[in-house]
């Protein structure tokens, strides 16, 4: 089956400042990479996803990128604020027209930024 | 608040006892899941139900026992449960579809964080 990695496992920054977290996968037949980010206290909530017939998506500060060749991706957070403290999981899965989909997901990363 | 439900939110039990999580969906969904959250490591999918039939069954053992009565509910019944079923037990809802899509995007309640002694 699918095996996600993900780095780091956790990641302080200033305020103002970027963060990026990255995910590897095995399964060259991956075509969908959804972004968590999970508060304390709350389920996972869906902040990004890409599919692989575009090598990057953007929305507002949050932006990720997809290499298809070297089977990676990566969550891009820009001007960093307080409130964007979490963890964040990256997924992957296969689009199959027969089956539904099932979701790998990374170890996650503990964002902490600081004021 | 993503329109998933769950209760309750914390649950203690013992070993021996029989105890049931609810999850409820508000949003038409028709594909429910049992998702296990456990300390460094990733989220397990447990169980998958599209259309109130069950569809994937991770591996789960037999202590754990899930029921979709309809596609608004789901139920995790756990009998005689071992420490180390201590976690936080997450649903989801997606779309879900009569053939099968492939992956559409999945929302997540809040949890019930369970310990068992």
């Amino acid at each position: 089956g699918e095996n996600v990695e993900q780095h780091p496992s956790t990641l302080s920054v200033q305020e103002g400042d970027s963060a990026v977290i990255k995910c590897t996968y095995s399964d060259s037949a991956s075509n969908y990479f959804p972004w968590y980010k999970q508060e304390l206290g709350k389920g996972p909530q869906l902040i990004i996803d890409i599919r692989s017939n575009v090598g990057e998506k953007k929305d507002q500060r949050i932006a990720v990128t997809l290499n298809k060749t070297a089977k990676h991706f990566s969550l891009h957070i820009t001007e960093t604020q307080p409130e964007d403290s979490a963890v964040y999981f990256c997924a992957a899965s296969i689009e199959k027209g027969s089956t539904l989909g099932r979701l790998y997901f990374g170890r996650g990363t503990q964002l902490t930024v600081w004021p | 608040e993503t329109g998933v439900t769950q209760t309750p939110r914390h649950l203690v039990m013992g070993m021996t006892n029989k105890k049931s999580l609810k999850c409820e969906q508000h949003l038409g969904h028709n594909a429910m899941y049992w998702y296990k959250q456990s300390a460094k490591k990733p989220l397990e999918l447990m169980f998958v139900y599209n259309f109130k039939e069950q569809t994937e069954n991770n591996s789960v053992p037999s202590r754990f026992s899930p029921e979709c009565p309809n596609s608004s509910h789901l139920f995790l019944h756990l009998h005689t449960l071992q420490p180390e079923d201590s976690a936080l037990y997450l649903c989801a809802s997606s779309q879900g579809a009569v053939r099968g899509l492939g992956t559409d995007t999945q929302y997540f309640g809040p949890g019930t964080r369970l310990t068992v002694l």
